[in-house]
Order: C-alpha cells, then structure tokens, then sequence
C-alpha cells in the first residue's frame, strides 16, 4: 500500500465547474505539500500546510490531521488549470517528502 | 529573477557513458534536492544536501553521484552503474529543509 493516495487518478471537468482533489496518507507528518506540474514539465509549489487550510486565489486547501486526509479545491474551473497535481507529505520535523503519483486534470472549454 | 536553472533540458545518453545534469540556484537556499520522476510514479529522492560540501542519499541513490562545492549548484551525474536511467530529472531547493520547495524545469534523459 503507498503511503500517499490521491483521487481521482484523472479527472475530466468541464469549465466553471468546482473540483475537488483528494489524498490520504497512512504516516504521521509534520507537513503536507501541494504541487502543480504543466503540461511542459515544470512542477511550482501551490501550498505547504500542517494544519487547517489555506486559500490563494480560486484554489483551497484543507488538511484533517487526525483524519490523515487533505483535499485541494479549485473553484470556477478553467482550461488553463489543467495539469498534474501532486500532494507531498513529510514524515517528521526532518523526514524526506513522500509523493503521491499525481492526479490529471483535464478543464475542457 | 530569481529561480532554479536546469541544464540541459534533453540529453541523450549511449551505454557506458557518465553524464552530469547542471542545478543552479540564486535564491539564496540551504537546501538542495534531485528527484527523479517515472511515468506513473510519484517522484522518488535521489540525493539532498542542507549544506555545502555535505549530502545525504535519497530512497534511490544507486548508479549516482553529486556534489556541492557551492551553495548555487547542485550537479548529478548519471553513472553506467545506473541500469535504467531514463526518466524525468528535476533539481529543487528550499530554505531549511522543511520550507517550500522550488523546482527547476526538469531535464529528460534519454538512453539510446
């Protein structure tokens, strides 16, 4: 079993639509990170969290410590949201980040 | 600006030969990572370092090697000792190893 899952594996929305991306972890962590790869490649970090949520624009993150569960939402979806989204845990103050497998997402005009 | 540059962005690597991918930073960051990335994975550590002149191995160091003589730069160099070296390399930096992180555009490498 992986220490990081995330669902969907992929997901099809069409635009203005609200998503939501789920992961789940089985470790005790001090930090849990969301990432957004491009289409091209390059992976920028969206939020780092421990606890409660956090919100830049129309995306929203929310973590449960005690559920081990944190969920990415992005509101008013648009095609130009369409990329691989990533969620990263680190076990302990100075443990190494684990990394989902990434959830596609695919915005259609 | 400042940021992460990786070099090159494609390379092609034939059996046998050694090949070093470049990671330069000026955001001024202590810490320092290479991550390795495979179609469906999640990305895997490779090798990290808090510091200059010292590095830690990452869950798949073998067939690897770097060094940090500088706190910008960060090079890996794909060994023939790595059986299966075709991926997705992307170099990333952070603070203090807890901090966020920020990638470098990634390099594909290629075994012909």
């Amino acid at each position: 079993k992986n220490e990081v899952e995330q669902s969907p594996q992929n997901l099809t929305a069409q635009e203005g639509e609200f998503i939501t991306i789920n992961c789940s972890y089985s470790v005790g962590i001090s930090a849990l990170h969301w990432l957004q790869q491009h289409p091209g490649g390059g992976i920028v970090s969206l939020f780092m969290l421990s606890s409660g949520k956090k919100k830049h624009g129309r995306l929203i993150a929310t973590i449960n410590i005690q559920e081990k569960h944190s969920s990415l939402h992005i509101t008013a979806s648009h095609p130009r949201d369409s990329a691989v989204y990533i969620c990263a845990v680190r076990g302990g103050s100075q443990g190494n980040l684990i990394f989902g497998k990434g959830t596609k997402l695919s915005v259609k005009p | 600006d400042g940021g992460i540059t990786q070099s090159p962005k494609y390379l092609f690597r034939k059996e046998g030969q050694n090949v070093t991918l470049s990671c330069e930073q000026n955001l001024n960051h202590d810490a320092m990572y290479w991550y390795r990335q495979d179609p469906g994975q999640g990305l895997r550590l490779i090798y990290y370092s808090q510091i200059v002149n010292d590095f830690q191995k990452g869950d798949i160091a073998e067939g690897y090697s770097v060094s940090r003589e500088k706190k910008e730069s960060f090079p890996l160099t794909v060994t023939s000792a790595q059986k299966n070296p075709t991926a997705f390399y992307f170099c990333a930096s952070s603070k203090v190893v807890t901090g966020e992180l920020f990638f470098g555009e990634g390099s594909r490498l290629t075994v012909l």
